[in-house]
């Protein structure tokens, strides 16, 4: 079965350092990826997502993603925090084929970021 | 106006009460999703559809049930509601066609059984 583990709880960062927020995965096949955002009161809204190719992603907001198969990680990056990145994210996978449960996405517990000043 | 819109956005319920959480889609894809979001526990898939005709249970199914009323619908129901569905729901919609497509998610239905 596939999962998804976020092992931080929760992250601080200073504003203006990089942030790192942690995910690693279990699929039995070819895993795609998702980095989802949840601001307080709000729905989720996507940020970036590793289907194949290049190892590096970049989505919205300045955040990249880099996907390490020997790992099983996908962990979200971002070189300079800012105080309105503060926001739970969620990381989630969905195994690439179709068919019975196997193509549902399957999201972590979430990280909560927080960037001060 | 929103591609996945959920009503009501908030409902406060008592404990053996029938309640559907509706959700509707302008984004014309095949598959829907209700997920429960509890603190600490992250998104919990609770049913989920691949088509009118194709309805699947998820994670955490027992004491809900859902309906596909058309493409672009789909409602969640709580035929006897209890104190511990207290949870904030979320509706989803995908385009599987090529399966690397992200979910569009509404923005909440925040359930509240007393």
């Amino acid at each position: 079965a596939q999962s998804v583990a976020q092992p931080e709880d929760q992250v601080n960062v200073a504003e203006g350092n990089p942030l790192t927020v942690k995910c690693t995965y279990s699929v039995s096949g070819n895993p795609y990826l998702f980095w989802y955002v949840q601001y307080p009161n709000r729905g989720l809204q996507f940020l970036l997502k590793y289907i194949t190719g290049d190892n590096l992603v970049k989505g919205s907001y300045g955040f990249e993603a880099e996907f390490n198969k020997s790992q099983t990680s996908f962990h979200l990056k971002k070189p300079s925090a800012l105080v309105s990145d503060s926001a739970l994210y969620f990381c989630a996978v969905r195994e690439g084929y179709y068919g019975g449960s196997q193509g549902n996405l399957i999201f972590g517990k979430g990280t909560k970021l927080s960037v001060k000043p | 106006d929103a591609d996945v819109t959920q009503t009501p956005r908030n409902r406060i319920t008592k404990t053996g009460k029938r309640i559907m959480l509706e959700c509707s889609q302008t984004k014309g894809h095949d598959r829907m999703y209700w997920y429960r979001q509890d603190p600490g526990l992250g998104l919990q898939l609770i049913y989920y559809s691949f088509d009118v005709k194709d309805i699947n249970k998820g994670e955490i199914s027992d004491g809900y049930s859902v309906s596909r009323q058309a493409q672009a619908k789909f409602s969640l129901s709580l035929e006897s509601a209890i104190p511990n569905q207290t949870a904030l729901y979320f509706c989803a919609t995908s385009d599987d066609r090529q399966g690397g497509t992200e979910a569009f998610f509404g923005q909440g239905t925040r359930l509240t059984v007393v």
